[in-house]
């Protein structure tokens, strides 16, 4: 079993949909839960961050941590056509470990 | 500010030839990350400075690979000799601290490497 596990989609929603982006992890001890960006020919770019289980909201994202189950998501409301992207989670154990652990990603299409 | 900077964008080669990436981080950034990212995966990391020394490079081929931070500034990863499977593309990445959620990590464009 991979540490981290991603659907890689592709995932096609039409514009103004809410979409559902979603990682299970095996290692109890990643605290530190990231989503990431990543455009097309582009470098991944840090969308939110989570510490602790619970929700986290950002405008149109939001992301939620259920460290019972291993799971974390990541939410977008009223998407965008510019929300088509490649979305990674990536998880840290902190306590002196600099490591990120990457998901595979999931390409997001949004259709106008 | 201006972002990492990375060079080449692209590059072929054939294997067993050598190749090097050349990465600049945001000015003021003491960490320094190389990333691995293979077509329809996740970024992995290869190796991580601070400042001007190694803090990881546990994943890092070392029979063919090599990285180096010269004055804690700019990098460079060489890969000698070359694999088929080493064609990916390679992120640099750098961070104000030292790269947990509290310090992110800004990524570059990445070199594509096509080795044939």
């Amino acid at each position: 079993q991979k540490e981290v596990e991603q659907d890689p989609g592709p995932l096609s929603v039409p514009e103004g949909a809410i979409v559902s982006l979603n990682c299970t992890y095996s290692n109890s001890a990643f605290q530190y839960f990231m989503w990431y960006r990543q455009y097309s020919r582009k470098g991944p770019e840090l969308l939110m961050y989570t510490y602790s289980s619970g929700n986290k909201e950002d405008g149109r994202f939001t992301a939620q941590v259920d460290k019972s189950s291993k799971y974390i998501s990541l939410f977008i409301r009223d998407s965008q056509p510019s929300d088509s992207a490649t979305y990674l989670c990536a998880l840290n154990s902190g306590a002196g470990s600099y490591q990120l652990t990457f998901g595979k990603g999931t390409k997001l299409s949004v259709i106008p | 500010e201006a972002g990492v900077a990375q060079s080449p964008r692209y590059k072929i080669i054939e294997k067993r030839q050598s190749v090097a990436f050349w990465c600049n981080p945001i000015s003021g950034h003491a960490t320094l990350y190389w990333y691995q990212q293979i077509l329809g995966q996740g970024p992995k990391l290869l190796i991580q400075f601070q400042n001007n020394g190694v803090v990881d490079d546990s994943q890092l081929p070392k029979d063919r690979f090599s990285a180096e931070r010269l004055k804690g500034v700019d990098s460079t990863l060489k890969i000698q000799p070359a694999k088929l499977e080493d064609s990916a593309v390679y992120l640099c990445a750098s961070s104000l601290g030292k790269g947990t959620a509290g310090s992110p990590l800004h990524f570059g464009n990445g070199t594509r490497l096509t080795v044939t």
